[in-house]
């Protein structure tokens, strides 16, 4: 298995323009996992899903920030219109019910 | 409010001797621990965990202690090896979520 694939692994972007991350899940894995890191608040929980439907999406900061989960190999984080604070790397991860998380290599936006 | 707590930012340890990486948690709910180890550019990968029933767990040169009473843990890594070197993540979580609450990560050096 390939693992965790993320695309596109680096993003710049400017200020108020929109961002979409995107995220495939390992094949077989039913939950769905947003994350973002800072150097302040180290891996934060953004949203996650099961079996395609959002379960907890308390982590996601603003209205600005939207995931989506159209089927089981493929998600979506946007950020619409993007700011200079919303720089961090952003990981999305998998796992089946009883297994520990698998992490992709995450996507390293910078907004400028 | 950090949930999980790791005081130290980094730490350096000669190649042979025992690393020890610390992690402190306030929420007395959580009943499950977890340590990710990441290298630059890659996800997180997970490590070992321990459950609040058990006060060490071991697996090979790694060994996570749970002391609930002072709600903290910690990862000894004996010997420390130079590939041991990577930012090591603590998590905690609760029986019957599946949101992990993570740390700020210590950045570990072992040198050679």
């Amino acid at each position: 298995d390939a693992g965790v694939i993320q695309s596109p692994r680096h993003e710049v972007t400017e200020m108020g323009q929109e961002v979409t991350l995107r995220c495939k899940p390992i094949s077989g894995h039913d939950y769905l996992f947003w994350y973002r890191q800072t150097m302040m608040r180290g891996l934060e929980l953004l949203i996650y899903f099961n079996n395609n439907v959002p379960i907890d999406d308390s982590g996601m900061p603003e209205d600005r920030f939207s995931a989506k989960m159209p089927n089981a190999s493929f998600s979506t984080l946007k950020i619409q219109p993007s700011e200079p604070r919303d720089s961090a790397v952003y990981f999305c991860a998998s796992s089946l019910m009883t297994s520990s998380r698998f992490f992709g290599p995450g996507t390293r936006l910078t907004v400028l | 409010d950090q949930q999980v707590k790791q005081n130290s930012p980094s730490l350096s340890v000669q190649e042979g001797r025992i690393s020890i990486l610390n992690c402190d948690y306030t929420n007395s709910m959580f009943d499950y621990f977890l340590w990710y180890k990441k290298y630059p550019a890659e996800g997180p990968t997970f490590l070992i965990s321990i459950s609040s029933i058990k006060d060490k767990n071991e697996d090979g040169r790694f060994t996570v202690f749970l002391n609930k009473s002072a709600k903290h843990l910690s990862l000894h890594i004996v010997p420390s090896q130079p590939g041991d070197s990577a930012v090591y993540f603590c998590a905690a979580s609760t029986s019957g979520t599946y949101k992990y609450i993570f740390g700020t990560g210590t950045r570990l050096k072992v040198l050679a």
